[in-house]
């Protein structure tokens, strides 16, 4: 069953703003990870944060993790058209082994130029 | 990083026939991988969990018999989709765990 819901489903913005994506879930979890998705191809990771960190940075990239809330936002932050995407979060669940992630519904993303 | 091939990337074949799709890791060795598959517009469903040496473990509502799955090497893991019916047309994915886990391209698989 699916455990990560995006929100939104969809956003659109215009390059140059910022673009950020909430994941909330329901179980306890040993990882959370984003991953971006294009149209009809693989996954592509992007970031990880585990269970006991609270913020990681990667270039344009902001994840946040709060435990308490169960959620999780990524922030990409001065987009550009080639970020335009579905980003998914999926969680690594705590005593679940690595690699059997659950994935949420993805937000699809576009930035227009 | 880490890679992971899957191949074919598109496969169209027809009704009552099998497609296998091979999913190996370049440069490390899994002793795990995973199989998902992805419907239109959803995110990706875990089908099974593929096993080097054993058999794999299948996730409810996967049908074991008509999703073979071989993981005959610690680089290879194979997903035979057998008699291949429309409602198959999907988009399947592995992923091989390292220090993270590390996705295929996927396979876009279209049955006429």
């Amino acid at each position: 069953s699916q455990q990560g819901e995006e929100d939104p489903q969809a956003l659109s913005i215009q390059e140059g703003e910022n673009a950020t994506m909430n994941c909330s879930y329901k179980t306890s979890i040993n990882n959370l990870q984003w991953y971006r998705q294009n149209s009809g191809r693989g996954l592509v990771h992007l970031i990880l944060i585990r269970s006991n960190e609270r913020e990681k940075h990667s270039g344009r990239l902001r994840v946040t993790l709060d435990t308490s809330k169960k959620s999780s936002s990524l922030l990409i932050t001065a987009s550009r058209a080639a970020d335009t995407a579905s980003y998914f979060c999926a969680t690594a669940n705590y005593g679940g082994s690595q690699g059997n992630l659950i994935f949420g519904k993805g937000t699809k993303l576009s930035v227009k130029p | 990083g880490a890679v992971v091939s899957q191949h074919p990337s598109r496969v169209i074949c027809k009704s009552g026939t099998s497609v296998k799709i091979e999913c190996r890791s370049l440069d490390f060795q899994a002793t795990t991988m995973f199989w998902y598959r992805q419907f239109p517009k959803q995110s990706l469903m875990l089908m099974a969990t593929s096993n080097e040496g054993s058999k794999a473990t299948y996730e409810q509502g996967v049908e074991k018999d008509k999703f073979l799955i071989n993981h005959a090497s610690l680089t290879l893991s194979t997903l035979t989709v057998t008699s291949a019916h429309p409602e198959d047309s999907s988009f399947y994915i592995c992923s091989a765990s390292f220090t993270e886990a590390f996705f295929g391209q996927g396979t876009r698989l279209t049955v006429v």
